[in-house]
């Protein structure tokens, strides 16, 4: 079955440690996104990604980075310099250009705590 | 600057009620407005997508209706059952493309058997 994969499920930071978190796609699709999601807020776009070797920041990119060098495959690194990262971290992607009417698909989250 | 707004933020409901789910937005030049469903602890699948130059679309039970000019949408659910309780949000495309969205906050709905 076609989807998208993140992993792990829960992840544990150490203060001043960088952490990756996995985004896998087998849906053939050029965009992906990561989100955050924190109660009673609502969904804040960290960074996206159109193609393959390019990304876009989104609206609260400080202290998270990305790389996109495969088109199914879309890690965020949480480092060090985000200073509240306990949240629920969302990834999803999206078939088409930019004027296509088709939705995103999201895989099923990572939460994220800090020791 | 476009926001989106849902109301109510929560509702509880007795199973095999017919429900009405509220979304408005301020700037009606949107591309789409897109429904969404996130249970709990999980990620959030797609339930419909209204491309602006419709008024409505349908999917089993439920059917979404858009009207641009008065900035709303609304998702109705049909003879609501318990499987239906999770958190329902709506999202529409930035600046004229679909490439990022904005989202309210959810309305989450508790059905009981």
């Amino acid at each position: 079955d076609g989807g998208i994969t993140q992993s792990p499920k829960y992840l544990f930071r150490k203060e001043g440690q960088n952490v990756t978190l996995s985004c896998e796609q087998n849906l053939n699709h050029d965009a992906m996104y990561w989100y955050r999601q924190d109660p009673g807020q609502g969904l804040r776009l960290i960074y996206y990604s159109q193609i393959v070797n390019d990304f876009q920041k989104g609206d609260i990119a400080e202290g998270y980075s990305v790389s996109r060098e495969k088109k199914e495959s879309f890690p965020l690194t949480v480092t060090s310099a985000q200073k509240n990262p306990t949240a629920f971290y969302l990834c999803a992607s999206r078939t088409g250009d930019d004027y296509s009417n088709q939705p995103q698909h999201f895989g099923d989250g990572t939460r994220l705590s800090i020791l | 600057k476009q926001e989106v707004t849902q109301i109510p933020a929560a509702l509880s409901v007795p199973e095999g009620e017919n429900l009405v789910l509220n979304c408005s937005f301020t700037d009606s030049a949107i591309y789409n407005l897109q429904w969404f469903r996130q249970d709990p602890g999980k990620g959030l699948t797609s339930l419909l997508l209204i491309q602006s130059s419709q008024r409505e679309q349908t999917s089993g039970r439920l059917n979404a209706s858009l009207d641009k000019s008065s900035g709303r949408s609304t998702l109705y659910i049909a003879a609501s059952q318990p499987g239906d309780s999770a958190t329902y949000l709506c999202a529409v495309p930035r600046a004229g493309n679909n490439r990022k969205l904005i989202w309210g906050l959810g309305t989450s709905l508790a059905v009981n058997p």
